[in-house]
């Protein structure tokens, strides 16, 4: 099983719709965890860090599910420019070493 | 003011060559990393520094060598270049190294291997 396991996608999905995607870890000692994006030919940017209470960002919102070891990652309200690959990241150990996803593609059409 | 930089952007070289990818941090984080993305764009972590110290070195061939002068620059050096390499190399840094840091990416550089 890998360690960190995304749907590659793509999701497609029209403007104004609610997307939600879901990552899932493999290791339960993993401590950390983040959302980044990544457009087509640029590097990773960080979308959001993933909080035990959850946590919301405009229209973002990023839950963690120990119990079943997913993280989610919510966009309500798509926009065009929300087209991109998100990938997660998980943290193991005390230093940061983080094992990222293969990442899930998103379409937004108009 | 660019946070994370790396020079070059584009690389293309023939195998058996040698060449170095340079990176700089103006944020005074203390950690940087570097990480490689392939054809699939499965991102995996290669090595990480904290303070020029090396903390993290993933089963990397030995001919990739990080150089850290200070602790705002880390360099890869990679010898004799193999077609496999050909990928995309991020250079990324966060504060202090911690579980919870947030990590901030270069733009990359695209190697090309022939």
């Amino acid at each position: 099983r890998k360690e960190v396991e995304q749907d590659p996608g793509p999701f497609n999905v029209p403007e104004g719709a609610t997307v939600a995607f879901n990552c899932t870890y493999s290791n339960s000692a993993s401590q950390s965890f983040f959302w980044y994006r990544q457009d087509c030919r640029k590097e990773p940017k960080l979308l959001m860090s993933v909080y035990s209470s959850g946590n919301e960002d405009g229209r973002f919102t990023a839950q963690l599910n120990r119990a079943s070891q997913y993280i989610s990652l919510l966009i309500r309200d798509s926009k065009l420019s929300d087209s991109a690959t998100y990938l997660c990241a998980v943290n193991i150990g005390s230093f940061q070493k983080l094992v990222f996803g293969t990442g899930t593609r998103l379409l937004v059409s108009p | 003011d660019t946070a994370v930089s790396q020079t070059p952007k584009y690389l293309v070289t023939q195998m058996g060559n040698d060449k170095s990818i340079k990176c700089e941090q103006n944020l005074g984080h203390d950690t940087m990393y570097w990480y490689k993305q392939d054809s699939k764009k499965f991102l995996k972590i290669m090595f990480s520094y904290n303070n020029k110290e090396l903390i993290i070195n993933e089963t990397v061939p030995n001919r990739f060598s990080p150089k850290s002068p200070d602790k705002a620059h880390l360099n890869l050096h990679i010898n004799s270049l193999e077609l496999g390499d050909s990928a995309v190399y991020f250079c990324a840094s966060s504060l202090e190294g911690g579980a919870r840091d947030e990590q901030y990416f270069g733009p990359g550089t695209r190697l090309t291997v022939t």
